[in-house]
């Protein structure tokens, strides 16, 4: 079965400093990755995705995040993080066994930016 | 940019009543998905619409139930007799499809069922 896991329900990062949000991928398969942000009482808005090619992935609001398939990682991350970053982040993986390419979410990381 | 609409943003029932679910997908968009997340979980996947009828739906989708494609921009959810564990966000998403692609969601619509 193809599943993401995120082992921070919680992530405190300085704003200034950089952030890194974890993923971990299981996937039968290449795997296509995504990672969506929601901030409070609003939707899910796509940041960034990986299908192929670089493994550097360079997304909105200055996000990227890096593919590593020896590793089954796709983490986010921020050279330095604003105040405005703090949301809740899902990691996501496109189930390649759903015929309707539905995605699967991983629990979710609650990003706080402290001043 | 083009976006995915919901409405309403949030809606209160009563149990054991009907609610619709509504959803303007992005216009060129082929493929439709309702998901949930009950508060503290997971975003989950209920159901995919694709070519006037479900691709795909999970074991969460019951006979309560529905979707419909009534006109060439609407998406709804319907559910038919509401219970408790249905209070969630409901979130519609559309893609262009395949793989590669983006699903792009909406704000979400908050039930409560009371």
């Amino acid at each position: 079965a193809q599943s993401v896991a995120q082992p921070e329900d919680q992530v405190n990062v300085a704003e200034g400093n950089p952030l890194t949000v974890k993923c971990t991928y299981s996937v039968s398969g290449n795997p296509y990755l995504f990672w969506y942000v929601q901030y409070p009482n609003r939707g899910l808005q796509f940041l960034l995705k990986y299908i192929t090619g670089d493994n550097l992935v360079k997304g909105s609001y200055g996000f990227e995040a890096e593919f590593n398939k020896s590793q089954t990682s796709f983490h986010l991350k921020k050279p330095s993080a604003l105040v405005s970053d703090s949301a809740l982040y899902f990691c996501a993986v496109r189930d390649l066994y759903s015929s309707a390419s539905k995605i699967i979410f991983g629990s979710g990381t609650r990003l706080s930016i402290r001043p | 940019e083009p976006e995915v609409t919901q409405t309403p943003s949030h809606q209160v029932t009563q149990m054991g009543q009907e609610v619709i679910l509504r959803c303007v997908p992005i216009s060129n968009h082929l493929y439709f998905y309702w998901y949930r997340q009950i508060l503290g979980q997971k975003v989950e996947f209920l159901v995919s619409f694709y070519n006037n009828e479900i691709s795909e739906k999970s074991e969460i989708f019951d006979d309560q139930f529905s979707v419909e494609r009534p006109d060439g921009s609407n998406f709804t959810l319907k559910i038919r007799s509401t219970k408790l564990e249905d209070s969630a966000m409901y979130f519609c998403a559309s893609t262009d499809g395949g793989l590669a692609d983006t699903q792009y969601f909406g704000p979400g619509t908050r039930l409560t069922v009371l």
